[in-house]
């Protein structure tokens, strides 16, 4: 298996566009995590879903964040307007119910 | 909300040495779980413990569940280079097991 994969793996954006991070899980897997990592607060749990459907976005900073799971095999998380604050790198993972969680490579976001 | 404190944050150790590092809560946890993330990639699953007083191992490494449930201990026996990273402890906050919280992290690093 590939494992998971994130694309970009490096994004650099000017402030006020859009950018959309994509993830393709592990198949089988039926939950998907969306997590920021910076360095002065760790890795955030941002938004996650089992089997499609969105269950907590209670970490999703502001409306600006948008996250979708339109199939079992891919999810965007979409930030509009970005902001120089956004600047992180956003880890995608996936898992079959326990907490052995598989993270992608990650993408790692600059807004300037 | 439920935190996970970690220390120490950084760790600078000659190889070949054995290294500690902890975690603590300030509620239960039911399982406590170390993933290690090497630089440019997203954290691996190290270990998983899920009862009180338990203690396994992985190779060189080695985890206890803390009898209180709030705290949960990684060691690491004669480091060598590779395990350069950041480890960090994460667990499922009570009454909701199905996503899991980070702490920040102890970032290893090892002098030649």
């Amino acid at each position: 298996d590939a494992g998971v994969i994130q694309s970009p793996r490096h994004e650099v954006t000017e402030m006020g566009q859009e950018v959309t991070l994509r993830c393709k899980p592990i198949s089988g897997h039926d939950y998907l995590f969306w997590y920021r990592q910076t360095m002065m607060r760790g890795l955030e749990l941002l938004i996650y879903f089992n089997n499609n459907v969105p269950i907590d976005d209670s970490g999703m900073p502001e409306d600006r964040f948008s996250a979708k799971m339109p199939n079992a095999s891919f999810s965007t998380l979409k930030i509009q307007p970005s902001e120089p604050r956004d600047s992180a790198v956003y880890f995608c993972a996936s898992s079959l119910a326990g907490y052995g969680y598989t993270f992608g490579s990650g993408t790692r976001l600059t807004v300037v | 909300g439920q935190q996970l404190n970690q220390s120490p944050q950084s760790m600078f150790i000659q190889e070949g040495e054995d290294v500690s590092m902890n975690c603590t809560s300030s509620s239960i946890f039911n399982t406590w779980l170390w993933y290690k993330q090497d630089p440019g990639e997203g954290p691996v699953l190290l270990i998983a413990l899920y009862k009180a007083g338990e203690l396994t191992s992985n190779g060189r490494l080695t985890a206890q569940f803390g009898i209180t449930r709030k705290d949960s201990f990684l060691n690491i026996s004669a480091s060598i280079p590779s395990d350069v990273g950041i480890y960090f402890c994460a667990g499922p906050p009570m009454n909701r097991d199905d996503k899991i919280i980070f702490g920040k992290g102890t970032r290893l690093h090892i002098l030649p």
